[in-house]
């Protein structure tokens, strides 16, 4: 059985960096055939994908946001980590990750979700 | 790389069929047979439905099926179902090597 758990703080304040974990079980991310994508979603808004990583650690980043943005696996520990720096306000979301699976030539999509976690950004 | 575009609402009868589009652009959409989408009911995490514009993965009921032309994807409900009612996302790979979402459609079974 594929899972996908995401771990981090509940709360961050603004201009700090968040470091969000995904820890994944029933699938190895040394496999060609899989990555691990994450995704946020803002209170009653849509998803917005954020950064993507092959098992090869190739890395793929949202335009807008791939200043901010680090993407990294530790594959001996079945975990991703995706870390944004300079949170801000907006940034109050839902954050998932996701496993993807990697098609053709380096085509991607998403097939199993995690739950996510609730990221607030307060002062 | 701007969302993808659907409409805000849809809704139909238990019974009725209703489609979703899903407008992109040449980057995306037009360019790819890599489209997916996503089933969302409230409070939960995304399910995939549809992968690759028009396949489906197991488990999926053949009521939902999915197809292309030009910039623009589609989902098809057919035999809306009460438990349907939920909100539902399109996704594309793109030519940027990236995937981006439409901004949701939400689903009423009336």
């Amino acid at each position: 059985q594929v899972t996908l758990k995401e771990s981090g703080p509940v709360l961050v304040k603004p201009t700090e960096t968040l470091t969000l974990t995904c820890s994944v079980s029933g699938f190895s991310l040394s496999n060609p055939r899989m990555g691990v994508s994450w995704i946020r979603q803002p209170p009653g808004k849509a998803l917005e994908w954020l950064a993507h990583i092959f098992s090869n650690d190739e890395e793929s980043y949202s335009t807008s946001l791939k200043t901010r943005l680090t993407i990294s696996k530790d594959t001996s520990k079945n975990q991703a980590v995706l870390t944004m720096t300079n949170m801000d306000p907006l940034d109050t979301a839902t954050y998932f990750c996701a496993r993807t699976a990697v098609t053709g030539h380096y085509y991607y999509y998403i097939d199993v979700w995690g739950k996510g976690t609730t990221v607030t950004v307060s002062s | 790389q701007s969302a993808l575009t659907q409409p805000p609402s849809v809704s139909g009868s238990p019974g009725q069929s209703v489609t979703i589009s899903c407008t992109g652009t040449s980057s995306d959409i037009g360019s790819f047979n890599r489209v997916s989408w996503y089933q969302q009911p409230p409070g939960t995490a995304p399910k995939l439905l549809i992968y690759e514009v028009d396949n489906r993965p197991s488990g999926v009921p053949d009521r939902f099926s999915g197809s292309k032309s030009g910039n623009t994807a589609s989902l098809t409900i057919s035999g809306l179902q009460a438990e349907d009612e939920a909100d539902y996302y399109c996704n594309s790979f793109t030519s940027s090597s990236t995937l981006v979402f439409g901004g949701g459609t939400k689903l009423t079974v009336l």
